[in-house]
């Protein structure tokens, strides 16, 4: 079981550029996350997913915009990459009801650079 | 405003030893709380989670005690090893609702000594 798979790993931009980071979970989960993890701060949530064709605002939304057209995957896109986008990203995912409700089962990260 | 968050940033213990690493939290209305451990280079694990109206919860080598008069949680690890040695994040949530609700700490990095 591959769990929750994040491409690309590694990505350097220029400020101005787009670019989409893709998470793919093969655990039939409902809900699906963005978090940015930036030096000595917590994860942030930036949007969520709580099923395929829906999404919504987290804590720091500016700056990007997800898709979820397939329940298997969530999408992160950054328009106009800006230095201040510059973090590890990390997708997750959880299922909706039951024990594991409030787990959230995250991907390995893809780490952004924008210069 | 309310936030999650960590005593000390950095600890270490020799190996063999406990290790206890703690956590403050500022909400009463919390009724979820979970611990993670965030290796270097890789994505946040879950480790255990305790629920509001437990104290103190049990797994595989490590323990949560929850001491809601102090709004104060703590993870402790026995006999900890070189594979120990990582992030640990606690989170809290608040209310009905999905994990989206969960509040992160900012961590504390765990180093053992050989």
């Amino acid at each position: 079981n591959a769990g929750v798979t994040q491409t690309p790993k590694f990505r350097v931009l220029k400020t101005g550029q787009s670019m989409t980071l893709l998470c793919a979970q093969d655990m039939n989960h409902e809900y699906m996350y963005w978090y940015r993890q930036d030096p000595g701060m917590g994860l942030r949530l930036i949007h969520y997913s709580v099923g395929e064709g829906t999404t919504a605002k987290g804590e720091v939304p500016d700056g990007y915009n997800v898709s979820r057209l397939k329940k298997q995957n969530f999408l992160l896109g950054l328009e106009s990459a800006a230095p201040s986008q510059t973090s590890v990203y990390f997708c997750a995912s959880s299922p909706r009801t039951g024990a594991g409700a409030n787990v959230l089962t995250f991907g390995a990260g893809s780490r952004l650079t924008v210069l | 405003g309310e936030s999650v968050g960590l005593h000390l940033p950095t600890l270490s213990v020799q190996e063999g030893d406990n290790s206890i690493i703690n956590c403050a939290y500022s909400n009463s209305a919390s009724d979820y709380f979970i611990w993670y451990k965030q290796e270097s280079g890789k994505g946040p694990q879950f480790i255990i989670d305790i629920r509001s109206n437990m104290d103190k919860r049990q797994g595989q080598r490590v323990t949560v005690l929850l001491n809601k008069t102090v709004k104060h949680l703590s993870l402790q690890i026995a006999a900890t090893q070189p594979g120990d040695s990582a992030v640990y994040f606690c989170a809290e949530k608040r209310g009905l609702g999905s994990a989206r609700q969960l509040t992160f700490g900012s961590g504390t990095q765990l180093t053992v000594l050989p």
